[in-house]
């Protein structure tokens, strides 16, 4: 079965701290989709990565395809930052449970 | 305009009634895609067309049907509708295998 497992399912932390969300995945993939969703509903990609790292302002997702694992991490974290954070393998048909991110001021 | 739009946004009907959830996409996008998200599971696939001719079923694909009338144009049916298909539906797009989906703004149904 093509299971992405992301861990962990909640979490809080102050403003300013370092956050870490987990995605493993079961079968190999060649590439995988971060996606953020806000409390409004509308989902938007964040990433999509097939090997190594990538960065966008406080936002950086790294992979690594043999150990079937990623991990997106928040810098200097922010209120605004709160939503929940989905991992889905690229070709759209399995997707992670999401991780709900509350950050508090 | 949104590149991805879902037709109706919100919906309340009963139980036996047909639905039909529309997707449009202005992004010339050959893959369409849709979604049901419940609280706890996720987002599970449903239906995903690979073009008009290409209807392939997701996950959980009981109790429901797609119709891929054209490119821009992906509309998911239910025949016999049933409280336990309340939940928020996405449509998405991408432009091959393996490349960024783009999603619809989802349409919340409710079936009492």
């Amino acid at each position: 079965k093509n299971e992405v497992e992301q861990s962990p399912q909640n979490l809080t932390a102050q403003e300013g701290e370092f956050i870490t969300i987990n995605c493993s995945y079961s079968v190999g993939i060649s590439a995988l989709h971060w996606l953020q969703q806000h409390p409004g509903g509308g989902i938007v990609s964040l990433f999509m990565l097939s090997s190594g790292k990538k960065k966008h302002g406080r936002l950086i997702a790294t992979i690594n395809i043999q150990e079937k694992h990623s991990s997106l991490h928040i810098t200097a974290s922010h209120p605004r930052d709160s939503a929940v954070y989905i991992c889905a393998r690229a070709d759209g048909l399995t997707f992670g449970k999401g991780t709900h991110l509350i950050i508090q001021p | 305009d949104a590149d991805v739009t879902q037709t109706p946004r919100n919906r309340i009907t009963k139980t036996g009634k047909r639905i039909m959830l529309e997707c449009s996409q202005t992004k010339g996008h050959d893959r369409m895609y849709w979604y049901r998200q419940d609280p706890g599971l996720g987002l599970r696939l449903i239906y995903y067309s690979f073009d008009v001719k290409d209807i392939n079923k997701g996950e959980i694909s009981d109790g429901y049907s797609v119709s891929r009338q054209a490119q821009a144009k992906f509309s998911l049916s239910l025949e016999s509708a049933i409280p336990n298909q309340t939940a928020l539906y996405f449509c998405a797009t991408s432009p091959i295998w393996g490349d960024t989906q783009y999603f619809g703004p989802g349409t919340r149904l409710t079936v009492l």
